[in-house]
């Protein structure tokens, strides 16, 4: 199972917007409506952002939005603010032998 | 509040074993799937096993299937991880994670650190 693929970097002003794609194949993203995507400061624990492609879990702000299209699912940051600047990764399921598989991971600079 | 605190982790050498702990609270245990994530030190995230509420399903990532065991003990409120044969490529920040809302992680504990090497 290879790691879904996302772009190592992004980049934005703040107040801009910003957004990163994650490219897997039919049997993962293509799949399934389960998309998932986690924000990660350093040396901090990961903090879930988006599930089922496009849901916020209850304290995430409506600025972080998730969408899919095909294999390839979005995650958009508006309004960028300094404390978004962190490592983003998506997950996705796979229903396969090997069920979750993560993205790459993409560093955020604001 | 819900949390998770891992141990467990340390030095061991190649070919050597280790068993983590989650200790779980703040929560129902027993109604969640749980799992286990890694992160190699500087690289990305890997999922490497979860388990059902009642621990009748588990399923592995193919790189530790037959060498790991993921495990829990809803009486305890904990889940566990054993690891047999370890190698270098194991090296990494064991987190666990709660299955909290539909294929995805919601609470995160801190990690414990494996290290492999002679």
């Amino acid at each position: 199972q290879s790691a879904l693929t996302q772009p190592p970097s992004a980049s934005g002003s703040p107040g801009q917007s910003v957004t990163i794609s994650c490219t897997g194949t039919s049997s993962d993203v293509g799949g399934y409506n389960y998309v998932s995507w986690y924000q990660q400061h350093p040396g901090k624990a990961p903090k879930l952002l988006i599930y089922e492609v496009s849901k916020r879990p209850s304290g995430v702000p409506d600025r972080f939005s998730g969408s899919k299209s095909g294999n390839t699912a979005s995650l958009t940051v508006s309004g960028l603010q300094a404390d978004d600047e962190a490592d983003y990764y998506c997950s996705s399921y796979s229903g396969s032998n090997n069920p979750y598989v993560f993205g790459t991971g993409t560093e955020v600079t604001v | 509040e819900v949390q998770l605190v891992e141990s467990g982790g340390g030095l061991v050498q190649p070919g050597g074993s280790l068993r983590l702990s989650c200790a779980a609270s703040g929560f129902t245990f027993s109604n969640f799937w749980m799992r286990w994530v890694r992160q190699a030190p500087g690289e990305g995230l890997e999922w490497v096993a979860n388990i059902k509420q009642d621990g009748s399903e588990k399923n592995y990532v193919d790189s530790v299937r037959g060498r790991f065991t993921i495990s829990r003990d809803n009486a305890k409120n904990s889940l566990y991880l054993q690891m047999d044969s370890l190698r270098a490529e194991d090296t990494a920040l064991y987190y666990c994670a709660r299955e909290g809302v539909p294929r995805a992680s919601d609470y995160w504990g801190q990690g414990t650190l494996v290290t492999v090497s002679s």
